[in-house]
């Protein structure tokens, strides 16, 4: 079993639609969860960060946490073709003072007009 | 642009070539990551630089690669006598503390194709 699980999808939505992209965990040591959203053939930009569990929003984003069941969440509202795209969850652990990050394998969401 | 970038972005080598990549990370960035990234895959990591220093290795970084960072500045991977399996996106990421917080930033990647 890999320590973070995510469905690779693809995931098909029509715009405007509510999208939810999850990620399940096996290590408890995870403290940091981010999503990173990567386009075709570039590499991973952060969206967003949290720390602890509940939610966190910016914008159209909102990042979910629920460490007593390892599973987080992304959820985009309204959603636009431009946000076609591979979303990859990443977590961390503290290790003195860096943090390499393990990710899941990513969900394509194709959002069609 | 100040971003994190690498080159080249594309390598096809023959099987047992030698290829180095370089990366330049965000210049104000003393912390600089490698990681690897296979198709339909997420990026694994591979090794992790304080300034000059290398301070942690993968098991998945074998033998045949070496990273250097000399004077903390750009850092370059090379890959000895290359594999069909060697073949992936190596992403290079930058980071500062934000706060209580790391942020990494990924360049765009050099893709290599062994045949």
């Amino acid at each position: 079993q890999k320590e973070v699980e995510q469905d690779p999808g693809p995931l098909s939505v029509p715009e405007g639609a509510i999208v939810s992209l999850n990620c399940t965990y096996s290590n408890s040591a995870f403290q940091y969860f981010m999503w990173y959203r990567q386009y075709s053939r570039k590499g991973p930009e952060l969206l967003m960060y949290t720390y602890s569990s509940g939610n966190k929003e910016d914008g159209r984003f909102t990042a979910q946490v629920d460490k007593s069941s390892k599973y987080i969440s992304l959820f985009i509202r309204d959603s636009q073709p431009s946000d076609s795209a591979t979303y990859l969850c990443a977590m961390s652990q503290p290790q003195g003072g860096y943090s390499t990050l393990t990710f899941g394998k990513g969900t394509m969401l194709l959002v069609s007009p | 642009d100040t971003g994190v970038s690498q080159n080249p972005r594309h390598k096809i080598t023959k099987r047992g070539q030698n290829v180095t990549f370089r990366c330049d990370p965000i210049s104000e960035h003393n912390r600089l990551y490698w990681y690897r990234q296979t198709l339909g895959q997420g990026p694994e990591f591979l090794t992790y630089f304080q300034n000059e220093a290398q301070l942690e290795k993968s098991r998945l970084l074998s033998d045949r690669f070496s990273a250097e960072r000399p004077k903390g500045s750009f850092s370059t991977l090379e890959i000895q006598r290359t594999e069909q399996g060697d073949s992936a996106m190596y992403l290079c990421a930058s980071s500062a503390w934000e706060g209580a917080w790391e942020t990494q930033y990924f360049g765009p990647g050099t893709r290599l194709l062994v045949l």
